[in-house]
């Protein structure tokens, strides 16, 4: 079946650390986006990108890298310079409209 | 800054009654309109998307649109427990890429 996998499901962070969010699709679409969800609020844009090896920073890029070297891929880093990095990380994919989630990774710091 | 409002809510409605959700948007020019569905600790599920003036219908949700007043809503005829989620109004624009709400959370009781 077509869709996006998010792995892990659960990731925690030590102080200091970075770590990557790992984003797949096989839904053969140009568009790649990473939200993050903070309780009781939307949904803010980190990064998209709309075609491999270009990428454009979003509202909240801040502390956060990504690579689009494959189509199928769009991994999210989360670097020591987030100081709050506990949310919800969604990754979205589109053909155009409308965007189509995976199932999100949940990370906190230890 | 492209900004989509939604009712703060909760919104809490007995079974079998219709629930109402309220959107409103800042651009103009926005083209594409759509609601998702996320249940409390999942990822958004998209739900309606609607593109012109007037009202789409699938099954017991009805999405209403009226630029001229930059006005989206969502109706859920005959509602269920099963419906109690949060509901996200997102309004699409430049290449894919889309605003969201902060969303509206609906609570059916039996």
């Amino acid at each position: 079946d077509g869709g996006i996998t998010q792995s892990p499901k659960y990731l925690f962070r030590k102080e200091g650390q970075n770590v990557t969010l790992s984003c797949e699709q096989n839904l053969n679409h140009d568009a790649m986006y990473w939200y993050r969800q903070d309780p009781g609020q939307g949904l803010r844009l980190i990064y998209y990108s709309q075609i491999v090896n270009d990428f454009q920073k979003g509202d909240i890029a801040e502390g956060y890298s990504v690579s689009r070297e494959k189509k199928e891929s769009f991994p999210l880093t989360v670097t020591s310079a987030q100081k709050n990095p506990t949310a919800f990380y969604l990754c979205a994919s589109s053909d155009n409209q409308p965007q189509h989630f995976g199932d999100g990774t949940r990370l906190s710091i230890l | 800054q492209k900004e989509v409002e939604q009712n703060s809510g909760p919104l809490s409605v007995p079974e079998g009654a219709i629930a109402s959700l309220n959107c409103t948007y800042s651009d103009r020019g926005s083209q594409s309109f759509f609601w998702y569905r996320q249940y409390s600790g999942k990822s958004p599920e998209l739900i309606m998307s609607i593109y012109s003036n007037g009202d789409q219908e699938d099954g017991r949700f009805t999405a209403q649109l009226n630029k001229a007043s930059q006005y989206v809503s969502l109706l859920i005829r005959d509602s269920q427990p099963s419906d109690s989620a949060t509901y996200l109004c997102a309004v699409g624009w430049d290449a894919g890429k889309s605003t969201f709400g902060d969303g509206t959370t609906l609570t059916v009781k039996p």
